[in-house]
């Protein structure tokens, strides 16, 4: 079975633009969630998205926000993007098993100079 | 709210030896996932503990779960090189769907 994938795998933007990552999530998995990678704060849970409604959403400020496809591809949009934003983004697919173990996609490393 | 701690935070070790990655939790948990973080990578799933005493192994590593101390360890036995890398645990608190929450990370260091 493929993996998750992550689209772009590096970017670099500067500070008030905006940017859409885009996730693929293992086939028959519908659950995707996102988490922000930083140095200072580590790993923390953005939102999550289960059949196209979002299910969860972290402490994250508005300008964060998600969305899912009927197949289960998801995207993340940052708007107005700050030089906090710089960070990896993980997407990760939920099994469907009793264990709902999140596999990690690759991430995008997002750069706001 | 949930809170996850790691200890330590940093391991430097050599072949051979042995040590232990300690994973508190504040709140009752469904489960407890271990993942791990080579440099520059994703996360890689090691082992979920789903109860009370469970006890999973993958060759040098040995993860357990002890629900009424809210606590997990994951044992290093002979580390080898190889088992560089960071590692974290993750709780997935009671009716919080698939919102994991992170410890900090342990970052592991074997030296020849």
């Amino acid at each position: 079975k493929a993996g998750v994938t992550q689209t772009p795998r590096y970017l670099i933007k500067t500070r008030g633009q905006q940017v859409t990552l885009s996730c693929s999530p293992i086939s028959g998995h519908r659950s995707v969630s996102w988490y922000q990678q930083t140095p200072g704060q580590g790993l923390q849970f953005l939102f999550e998205y289960f059949s196209e409604t979002q299910r969860n959403k972290g402490n994250f400020p508005g300008r964060f926000s998600g969305r899912q496809f009927s197949n289960s591809r998801s995207e993340m949009n940052v708007s107005t993007l700050e030089l906090g934003d710089s960070a990896l983004y993980l997407c990760a697919s939920t099994a469907t098993d009793y264990t709902d173990t999140q596999y990690f996609g690759p991430g995008t490393r997002l750069t706001v100079l | 709210e949930l809170k996850v701690e790691q200890n330590p935070l940093f391991l430097s070790m050599q072949e051979g030896k042995n040590y232990t990655i300690y994973c508190n939790y504040s709140t009752t948990s469904d489960r407890l996932y271990w993942y791990r973080q080579d440099p520059g990578k994703s996360l890689e799933s090691l082992f979920v503990l789903l109860s009370n005493g469970a006890v999973k192994q993958e060759g040098r590593l040995m993860a357990s779960l002890d629900t009424k101390a809210r606590l997990s360890t994951l044992h290093i036995t002979a580390a080898v090189h190889d088992l560089s890398a960071t590692y974290f645990c993750a709780v997935d608190g009671i009716n919080a769907g698939n919102m994991l929450t992170f410890g900090g990370g342990t970052r592991l260091m074997v030296k020849p």
